[in-house]
């Protein structure tokens, strides 16, 4: 099983729709969860964060975290073309030595359709 | 600006002849980290260190070194660089704390021949 899975899309949403992406994760010591936006060629960028269970709203994008069924989705409200790019969720686990390790899902590809 | 610079962008080699790639970052980071970037399996982080003479391997180390002699630099060595090694590479760092997320460079295209 992988540590942390997404589905590889593609993934076509309407514009102005809500595009919504999910991931899961296996390790249930994970502590903190990412959502990165990368756009073709270019670097992962930070896009939301979240730690506890529940919502949290940052403009257009919700990040919802269960970590009872250890599912992390983030929701994209009114999406726009300039959303299509590849979502990367990220999974951070604490070891007993303080080592934080990170580790991305292989992303999600998201169109929106003008 | 608050960044991660990595050099070069683009890279083409041939086999077992060593090469390094540069890391910097000006944002005072504690956390350093390589990851490689590969089509259908996603980012795996090579090594990362946590702190000045602090490096720990990650999920894919064979192949590569890394130091960490100073806290703003994080160079990424091949000693002898294989065409598997061909990959995009990124390099991030980030703030001491769970909660806080890497920011990556601008990624380095790698071509081993």
């Amino acid at each position: 099983q992988k540590e942390v899975e997404q589905n590889s899309g593609p993934l076509s949403v309407p514009e102005g729709a809500i595009a919504s992406l999910n991931c899961t994760y296996s390790d249930r010591g994970s502590q903190s969860f990412f959502w990165y936006r990368q756009y073709s060629g270019k670097s992962p960028e930070l896009i939301m964060s979240i730690y506890s269970n529940g919502d949290k709203e940052d403009g257009r994008f919700t990040a919802q975290l269960n970590k009872a069924s250890q599912y992390v989705s983030l929701l994209i409200r009114d999406s726009q073309p300039s959303d299509s790019a590849t979502y990367l969720c990220a999974v951070n686990l604490i070891s007993n030595f303080g080592n934080e390790k990170l580790t991305f899902g292989t992303g999600t590809r998201l169109t929106i359709i003008p | 600006e608050a960044q991660v610079t990595q050099n070069p962008r683009y890279l083409i080699t041939v086999t077992g002849k060593k090469l390094t790639v540069t890391c910097s970052q000006n944002m005072n980071h504690e956390y350093m980290s390589w990851y490689r970037q590969d089509p259908g399996l996603g980012l795996r982080q090579i090594y990362y260190s946590m702190n000045v003479e602090v490096t720990d391997k990650g999920d894919v180390p064979e192949g590569y070194k890394v130091s960490r002699k100073e806290k703003r630099n994080f160079p990424l060595i091949l000693e002898s660089p294989s065409p598997n090694q061909t990959s995009l590479y990124f390099c991030a760092s980030k703030g001491g704390g769970q909660n806080y997320g890497y920011t990556f460079g601008s990624g380095t295209r790698l071509t081993v021949v």
